[in-house]
């Protein structure tokens, strides 16, 4: 079982461009969470996917955007990156109702 | 509001030390609760968790957790620290809210660990 992975490990953007971060779930999970970590900060729910629909939202303005296909992979997408988007991106699976959820390495983003 | 606390933002203990981190909930039903640890750089990774029974957990590496609800807290201890130890550690809830389940977390304490 490969668990959650999340592709790339690390990137470099520029301000202003766009950036998709990507996830598999671990196998037999239906549901996608994402969360930011900022330096010296916790991880921050983004949102949450599930049934290809986004279910809920954290405090995230829409310039971050989300999707999920049919075999429940994510991506997390990010639009006119800025300075303070720079963070580690962490992505999480769980199956509906079930109460731990795993979660990947996560994606290093840095925004120069 | 759901929230977690966790008072200290770094810690420093000697090598062989015992170690206890802090964390308290806010969280109106029965909690889920967690610790993970993050090396520099690093993904998270789960410590140990407490979803019901025995309010004393054990976890990996030596790690043990006991959950008060008196005191909505879920304090982190080990007995002797090692210097590979040295790392940040997050306390976090998994709650539901409207249907969904997320996990909200504290912003992390800082263990030194001297040797």
């Amino acid at each position: 079982d490969a668990g959650v992975t999340q592709s790339p490990t690390h990137l470099i953007k520029t301000r202003g461009q766009q950036v998709t971060l990507r996830c598999s779930p671990k196998s037999g999970h239906d549901t996608v969470s994402w969360y930011q970590q900022a330096l010296g900060q916790g991880p921050q729910f983004i949102f949450q996917y599930y049934e290809e629909e986004e279910r809920q939202r954290g405090n995230f303005p829409d310039r971050f955007s989300g999707h999920q296909f049919p075999n429940y992979s994510s991506e997390l997408n990010v639009n006119a990156l800025l300075l303070g988007d720079s963070a580690l991106y962490l992505c999480a699976s769980t199956n509906r109702g079930a109460t731990e959820a795993f979660f990947g390495q996560g994606t290093r983003l840095t925004v120069v | 509001a759901q929230s977690v606390t966790q008072p200290d933002i770094h810690i420093t203990v000697s090598e062989g030390a015992s170690l206890e981190l802090r964390c308290n909930y806010s969280y109106g039903a029965t909690p889920y609760l967690f610790w993970y640890v993050q090396s520099p750089g690093q993904g998270l990774q789960l410590l140990l968790k407490y979803f019901s029974g025995d309010t004393l957990v054990q976890g990996i590496k030596g790690f043990e957790a006991e959950f008060k609800r008196s005191q909505s807290s879920f304090n982190l201890r080990k007995p002797s620290v090692h210097w590979s130890d040295a790392a940040e550690y997050f306390c976090a809830v998994g709650a539901f809210d409207s249907g969904t389940y997320k996990y909200i977390f504290g912003t992390g304490t800082r263990l030194k660990v001297l040797a």
